[in-house]
């Protein structure tokens, strides 16, 4: 069935550093791939998304690009603030047909931790 | 800017009793997902529905809980009789199903402890 993997956190970073949150997934056809973002006390938002090979979502200073030939969609920010801190999570969306679910359900990763100190 | 409202926000009763949780999804929007969320387990698909109708509802315990859409604006997830394993926050996300795919709106939760 469909999975996602992504990186274990918490991740600390320092305000204004590089942000990578590596994320990879399987799934049996070409599934459309989020990732939300989750504050503390608040439900999932939707951060960005793409929907076909070598797509690239972008919002908010993030970036993520669907890369089909190594499965994955990687997050990205150049600078952080203490504002991103946050709970991330990267998931998958593939057509009933392909992965046999009885709708266009979210698979998600366990999600990564951020936390940006001043 | 549309939302998903779900009430309420935190709810604390013990055991036995019985919990609704209400959603109001998106206008427009033609499927309502019920997520739960804890800690162990992290997000749980419980029940999906499209054009009101329930098409999936397999990670659901049947025995206590039970998901409706009364109308197009309301959509419900009840549990009886609740129990402390059933604490976590209950997430409620709609969404438009187009021929391109699908992406998922989610409200802010329902955070249930039972005692």
């Amino acid at each position: 069935g469909d999975s996602v993997t992504q990186m274990e956190g918490p991740v600390t970073l320092s305000e204004e550093a590089f942000l990578t949150i590596n994320c990879t997934y399987t799934a049996t056809g070409y599934p459309s791939l989020f990732w939300y973002v989750q504050y503390p006390g608040e439900g999932l938002q939707l951060l960005l998304k793409a929907t076909k090979a070598d797509d690239k979502g972008s919002n908010k200073g993030f970036e993520a690009t669907y890369r089909k030939e190594t499965t994955s969609f990687h997050l990205e920010k150049g600078s952080v603030q203490v504002s991103d801190s946050a709970v991330y999570f990267c998931a998958l969306s593939d057509h009933p047909l392909n992965s046999g679910a009885g709708s266009y359900q979210l698979t998600f990763g366990k999600g990564t931790k951020l936390s940006v100190i001043p | 800017d549309a939302r998903v409202t779900q009430t309420p926000r935190d709810k604390v009763t013990e055991m036995g009793q019985e919990v609704t949780m209400r959603c109001q999804p998106i206008l427009g929007h033609n499927t309502v997902f019920w997520y739960r969320q804890t800690m162990m387990q992290g997000l749980e698909l419980l029940a999906y529905f499209r054009n009101r109708a329930p098409l999936d509802d397999s990670g659901m315990p049947k025995d206590r809980f039970s998901a409706e859409m009364p109308d197009a604006t309301l959509a419900t997830l009840k549990i009886q009789p609740s129990e402390p394993r059933d604490s976590a926050v209950y997430f409620c996300a709609s969404g438009l199903t187009t021929p391109g795919g699908e992406t998922q709106y989610f409200g802010p939760g329902t955070r249930l402890l039972v005692l």
